[in-house]
């Protein structure tokens, strides 16, 4: 079956640092895969996706790069804020099955 | 704005009341899900709905019934709840079983 596992947090960081969430999967056929994001308060906001081998997602300065070699769809942002303080979740989709597999979800605290 | 409305946002019920969750989407969908979230739980599917028919039910209790009268409209309503279905009640669309799932705020149910 599908599956997706993603770091456990909780991630502490100070503002501008490097932010780094692994994330991988397994899949019966060629997945999407997507990041989304939880802000405290709120429902899940689609972050970024990728829909084949090799492509990179990005959005607010977060990035993802589809690896099908290595089953991997890290996330990553170069200098991270305040406002980034929130829980990260990787999902994939597959086959069109109407299922979003999720991972358990990162949750992430920037510090000022 | 996410296109993905839900109400109640919060809920408080008692074990032998009936109460009903609404979500309304307006980005001409053709698929609908309900997913539950608890605390330092894996986001559960629990209903999917394509063309209005029900594709999926992911052994969720029968205390739990969705209806889905059209493509832009999903209930989930509740009876004889027990305290650990306390837990923010997500609603999601989709235009396709590969696509990215918009979700709404969510109803964030305790159950007393």
């Amino acid at each position: 079956g599908n599956s997706v596992t993603q770091m456990e947090g909780p991630v502490t960081l100070s503002e501008e640092a490097f932010l780094t969430i692994n994330c991988t999967y397994t899949a019966t056929g060629y997945p999407s895969l997507f990041w989304y994001v939880q802000y405290p308060g709120e429902g899940l906001q689609l972050l970024l996706k990728a829909t084949k081998a090799d492509d990179k997602g990005s959005n607010k300065g977060f990035e993802a790069t589809y690896r099908k070699e290595t089953t991997s769809f890290h996330l990553e942002k170069g200098s991270v804020q305040v406002s980034d303080s929130a829980v990260y979740f990787c999902a994939l989709s597959d086959q069109g099955d109407y299922k979003l597999s999720f991972g358990a979800g990162t949750t992430v605290t920037v510090r000022a | 704005e996410t296109g993905v409305t839900q109400t109640p946002r919060h809920l408080v019920m008692g074990m032998t009341n009936k109460k009903s969750l609404k979500c309304e989407q307006h980005l001409g969908h053709n698929a609908m899900y309900w997913y539950k979230q608890s605390a330092k739980k894996p986001l559960e599917l629990m209903f999917v709905y394509n063309f209005k028919e029900q594709t999926e039910n992911n052994s969720v209790p029968s205390r739990f019934s969705p209806e889905c009268p059209n493509s832009s409209h999903l209930f989930l309503h509740l009876h004889t709840l027990q305290p650990e279905d306390s837990a923010l009640y997500l609603c999601a669309s989709s235009q396709g079983g590969m696509d990215e799932q918009f979700f709404g705020p969510g109803t964030r149910l305790t159950v007393l």
